[in-house]
């Protein structure tokens, strides 16, 4: 089976831009889960979906936003992006949001300038 | 709320021996989950090992075991025979049973240092 695939892996942005990430779950994973990792601020949650549903947010501002679809990929969206936006995202699945085990993607490197 | 916390921001451990890496955490649940993920250097996060609350019995994984202590809420993860391929930052990790979510809740990672 394919692992978790994350797109694009590095991406550089300019503030007040926006920018959308994917991620595509394992095949037959419904759970997606989406966390945000600084130097700073350590791995933060973000959101977590299942089927099409957004069952639990992180304490993250209103630009971060994101959507599941029908196959289960997930995006996530930031408008207007800052500087204290540069992160790497990581996108987590599981079959279930009950499943213990999370398999996580590489991660999606954004950098803001 | 619950939280996690990992005191060490970095450690090392000479190849081939053993070393601890220590975790503790806060929470009102009586059900939940603990992990220890591994962050290599190429980023992509694996789970190392899981123990349950309700299991009394330490987790093993070959060369990793944990030291589970639910009273007083800690939970050490031990590399045993050391090798450079452990080299990474670890994280403990967090998640409630009941609360029917896979929400992660993460330490803020102990960097592993193997020595040749």
């Amino acid at each position: 089976k394919a692992g978790v695939t994350q797109t694009p892996r590095y991406l550089i942005k300019t503030r007040g831009q926006q920018v959308t990430l994917s991620c595509s779950p394992i095949s037959g994973h419904r759970s997606v889960s989406w966390y945000q990792q600084t130097p700073g601020q350590g791995l933060q949650f973000l959101f977590e979906y299942f089927s099409e549903t957004q069952r639990n947010k992180g304490n993250f501002p209103g630009r971060f936003s994101g959507r599941q679809f029908s196959n289960s990929r997930s995006e996530m969206n930031v408008s207007t992006l800052e500087l204290g936006d540069s992160a790497l995202y990581l996108c987590a699945s599981s079959p279930r949001p009950q499943d213990y085990e999370q398999y996580f993607g590489p991660g999606t490197r954004l950098t803001v300038t | 709320a619950q939280t996690v916390t990992q005191s060490q921001p970095e450690m090392s451990v000479q190849e081939a021996e053993t070393v601890t890496l220590s975790c503790t955490y806060d929470t009102s649940e009586s059900d939940y989950y603990l992990f220890w993920y591994k962050q290599p250097p190429s980023r992509q996060m694996i789970l190392v090992i899981r123990q349950e609350a309700y299991k009394q019995q330490n987790a093993t994984e070959n060369r990793f075991s944990v030291n589970f202590q639910k009273a007083a809420k800690s939970f050490s993860l031990k590399i045993s025979d050391s090798q450079l391929g452990d080299a990474a930052m670890y994280f403990c990790a967090y998640r409630g049973y009941t609360s029917n979510t896979g929400k992660l809740i993460f330490g803020q990672g102990t960097t592993l240092q193997v020595k040749p």
